[in-house]
């Protein structure tokens, strides 16, 4: 399974709204995770099946999607939101990620 | 909680072999299958292999087939990777982890000569 995540770069303000693509080659169903992810860190999971925010993740992160068409809507961004973002499939035991969305400031 | 401590990276020469660990506590290890998941310097991660909880069935990306070995002891609640027959392109984070969200802060492995 490929896993194609756009865009490659986000310029975007405080505030903003932002949204982030991740694209499957085949039918995954709602087997997708977003991860947030910061210098120096190992990836954080914001999102799990597609939709269902994690514990403790703040509630302007949502995703939605199925099948072969998921996104990431991060509203009113903040300072700490600044980040690389990536997508990952897990339909089986072998897992595919997505090239990664880096958010800047503008 | 869930905590997953990896070890064993370091520097090695091409052509060489490192063992990683990785100690697991705040679950039943025994339970649970497990992975490895790499991440090359601003590249975004890959996953590298997985285990089952018998530690029977065992499955690894193409380009470590024949050189990486998964293993795991449920009496120690720990998880390994044997790295033989290291190239550069295997330099990089490694990070144990647990189902979706659960990651180790991952051991660094750099080939080079």
């Amino acid at each position: 399974i490929q896993m194609t995540q756009s865009p490659s770069t986000l310029s975007a303000s405080v505030g903003d709204t932002v949204t982030i693509t991740c694209r499957a080659s085949q039918s995954i169903s709602t087997w997708l995770a977003w991860y947030q992810q910061k210098p120096g860190q190992a990836p954080k999971g914001l999102i799990y099946k597609a939709s269902n925010l994690e514990s403790g993740v703040p509630s302007r992160f949502s995703g939605s999607g199925s099948g072969t068409e998921f996104t990431l809507t991060i509203s009113s961004l903040q300072p700490d939101d600044f980040a690389t973002y990536y997508c990952q499939e897990y339909l089986s035991y072998s897992w595919t990620f997505g090239q990664g969305t880096k958010v800047e400031i503008k | 909680q869930v905590q997953l401590v990896e070890s064993g990276g370091g520097v090695v020469q091409p052509g060489g072999s490192l063992r990683l660990s990785c100690a697991a506590s705040g679950f039943i290890f025994s339970n649970y299958g497990m992975h490895w998941v790499r991440q090359a310097p601003g590249k975004g991660p890959e996953w590298v292999t997985f285990i089952r909880v018998d530690g029977r069935n065992k499955y690894y990306v193409d380009s470590v087939k024949g050189r990486f070995t998964i293993s795991r002891d449920n009496s120690r609640n720990t998880v390994y990777l044997q790295m033989n027959s290291l190239r550069i392109e295997d330099s990089g984070v490694y990070y144990c982890v647990l189902g979706v969200d659960n990651w180790g802060q991952g051991t660094l492995v750099t080939v080079s000569s």
